[in-house]
């Protein structure tokens, strides 16, 4: 987890309802990301900045948003046109240098009841 | 179209015993290749990184292999203990690709007593 807290740990929300992912972090990398996993599927991405005030859409960013006015924070928001939001959510961070590891988060729980 | 797949699915094996987990990818230009553990409810955790020159490396009982010709990688672990239980996922990244990171959709491994 190192440096990267994601709260809260477990999240329930009504339909209809949006909702915001905390994601915080002190490695001072850039490049931060927000991850959905699913059951039995690999890890599919939302959305990604690499720097402040920027952000880009992944491959799955319909019905959520994000904003990234900090280095350190990178919150994601579920809204109600996301129509399947139940899922295990992680934020990831990335170092520089030859590997570009990312590091990850860990994790939130969301389900809609 | 970039892929990873991971095998096997699921893997149920008694503590003490070894067992190795296959990754193959068809991912290009490379850049390297990951191994992450994740413990169920938790973020994953990174065990190894291989670029194209490296062809094994290792990280306590794990040693994880890359033949970049036959574009295969494997993940052997030793000695296995109640703790290796968790899922492993294999994570591929191209060259130049900044942000986008490929995953598998992981091995589910299970050590018994």
């Amino acid at each position: 987890d190192g440096g990267i807290t994601q709260s809260p740990k477990y999240l329930f929300r009504k339909e209809g309802q949006n909702v915001t992912l905390s994601c915080e972090q002190n490695l001072n990398h850039d490049a931060m990301y927000w991850y959905r996993q699913d059951p039995g599927q690999g890890l599919r991405l939302i959305y990604y900045s690499q720097i402040v005030n920027d952000f880009q859409k992944g491959d799955i960013a319909e019905g959520y948003s994000v904003s990234r006015e900090k280095k350190e924070s990178f919150p994601l928001t579920v809204t109600s046109a996301q129509k399947n939001p139940t899922a295990f959510y992680l934020c990831a961070t990335r170092a520089g240098g030859p590997y570009n590891e990312q590091f990850f988060g860990p994790g939130t729980r969301l389900t809609v009841l | 179209k970039n892929q990873v797949e991971q095998s096997p699915q699921s893997l149920i094996i008694l503590e003490g015993k070894n067992c190795t987990l296959q990754c193959n990818y068809t991912v290009s230009p490379f850049s390297n290749l990951r191994w992450y553990k994740q413990d169920t409810g938790r973020g994953p955790v990174s065990l190894t990184i291989m670029t194209f020159s490296e062809n094994t490396k290792s990280n306590g009982r794990y040693t994880a292999t890359l033949d970049a010709d036959t574009k295969q990688s494997s993940l052997h672990i030793t000695a296995s203990q109640l703790s290796d239980s968790a899922s492993y996922i294999c994570v591929v990244s191209a060259e130049n690709s900044g942000y986008a990171l490929n995953f598998g959709k992981g091995t589910s491994l299970l050590v018994t007593p």
